[in-house]
């Protein structure tokens, strides 16, 4: 079946720009993840949406980072005044459940690569 | 919060074998391996779960010592396939915490 899709697959973009960033999980997934890779780094964690509930932003790193999950599906990252810093690989990720206690797992889309010039 | 792994990097010729470690100071319900090659995302091997229950990957082993919060995945007779970077992940508030990654090559 469908796996996690990400769109654009790269944006260059100026600083001090805005961009939005798309993920559509797996059909039927309630639980939907954010995280930012930079060049060569590990996973950090950004946003993790659980159906309705209210989103866990514990991990965005200023306020120019919001997301929004419309219908429980659907999510949109936006980075507003882009900086170079910004540059990475946003990944998102989705997961049947909750993964509390190993119930369930994430899987990953292919990522935005994101270039702030 | 953020699991330590170790190694950092392994170079293994191939059908030798590795062990990567992740640590925790948290304590660990649950274990998540994921696989990352170049330019790709990661992909799930394995979770090991609090009382020893595994579910993943058939030619990857791994250990889960919830007493000293770590976990172990055990590369055994290496292939080509095995290279790129491994994350442990643990469960935290229902989000995944990833480690710092181990770069593993394999040579022929």
């Amino acid at each position: 079946g469908a796996g996690v899709s990400q769109s654009p697959s790269n944006k260059v973009t100026e600083k001090g720009k805005d961009v939005e960033l798309r993920c559509d999980p797996i059909s039927g997934h309630t639980a939907l993840y954010w995280y930012r890779q930079s060049l060569g780094q590990g996973l950090e964690f950004l946003i993790y949406f659980q159906g309705n509930s209210a989103p866990d932003k514990s991990g965005l790193p200023s306020d120019r980072f919001s997301a929004e999950r419309t219908g429980g599906s659907v999510s949109t990252l936006t980075i507003q005044r882009t900086q170079q810093e910004d540059s990475a690989v946003y990944l998102c990720a989705s997961s049947l459940g909750q993964v509390a206690g190993g119930a369930e797992t994430q899987y990953f889309g292919p990522g935005t690569r994101l270039l702030v010039l | 919060q953020q699991p330590v792994q170790s190694p950092q990097a392994v170079i293994l010729r191939e059908g030798e074998d590795a062990v990567i470690n992740c640590s925790s100071s948290k304590a660990l319900y649950s274990v998540h391996w994921y696989r990352q090659k170049h330019g790709e995302a990661p992909v799930f091997l394995m979770i090991l779960l609090k009382g020893g229950e595994q579910k993943g990957h058939e030619k990857i082993s791994a250990s889960f010592n919830e007493k000293k919060q770590q976990s172990s995945l055990y590369l055994t007779a290496s292939q080509l396939s095995y290279s790129g970077t491994y994350f442990c992940g643990t469960d935290n508030t229902d989000k995944l915490i990833f480690g710092t990654g181990t770069r593993l090559q394999v040579f022929p």
